[in-house]
């Protein structure tokens, strides 16, 4: 069970937009600790997307943001396109937890 | 270019021990805190420890899952992370991960708190079984 709770699986068609959501608690995302979100092609290694909740790397197309709110946060990503077909996970930080870095179970996109 | 390449993986019984590494190109190594993340077949990722920079005392923090039988330790002339897992168990079998923690600010200036994982390694399989 995964202290940030990501749905297991979203679907766009081509060229539609998606949310996926990373809902945490006070003692996490609640508590001020930032977001983050990673990409998992498959067969690959996760690559950073999101950092800071809102920020993307260089290199990141502009069609993926992030945001957060309260005790969630949340990943858009417009203009779907068939090569962002992947898994997707949030992390952030839990200071009551003794292993406080934290994902989320990830969700799997499927692109129509 | 910024690259971390792990090595070390493979078959091992329950019980044995294991050795990965975490080799470092493209940036200064010890400037940074490293983590290991794994990823059992199938399954999410869960982070299994890091160890903080040498100027930070080169500390080191552990999942719950694996306290007390891996430990995490640098060698910053070599650009290497080593992920030392003793008493192995079945439920360690992962695709285990090399990151770096990278260090960023906001657009006020405010630290991101926690560090993400910016660069990842291609990852390396442990398979436990007898």
């Amino acid at each position: 069970q995964s202290v940030l709770t990501q749905p297991p699986s979203v679907s766009g068609a081509l060229g539609q937009r998606v949310t996926i959501s990373c809902t945490g608690s006070s003692s996490d995302i609640g508590a001020g600790y930032d977001v983050h979100w990673y990409q998992q092609l498959p067969g690959t290694a996760p690559k950073l997307l999101i950092f800071g909740n809102r920020y993307r790397p260089s290199g990141v197309p502009d069609r993926f943001s992030g945001s957060k709110s309260g005790t969630s946060a949340s990943l858009a990503i417009t203009g779907l396109q068939a090569e962002d077909e992947a898994d997707y996970y949030c992390q952030s930080y839990d200071a009551s937890l003794s292993a406080p870095r934290v994902f989320g179970g990830g969700t799997k996109l499927t692109v129509l | 270019e910024v690259q971390l390449v792990e090595s070390g993986g493979g078959l091992v019984q329950p019980g044995r021990s294991l050795r990965l590494s975490c080799t470092a190109s493209g940036f200064t190594f010890g400037d940074y805190p490293m983590s290991w993340v794994r990823q059992a077949p199938g399954k999410g990722l869960e982070w299994v420890g890091f160890i903080t920079t040498k100027a930070h005392g080169g500390t080191t923090d552990y999942a719950a899952s694996v306290k007390g039988r891996f430990s995490i330790s640098r060698d910053d002339s070599k650009s290497i992370a080593y992920l030392q897992m003793n008493s192995l168990k079945t439920e360690d079998t992962a695709v285990y991960y090399c990151t770096r923690d990278g260090d960023y600010y906001d657009s006020s200036g405010n630290s991101i708190n926690p560090d993400p994982f910016d660069i990842w390694g291609q990852g390396t399989m442990v398979t436990v079984s007898s």
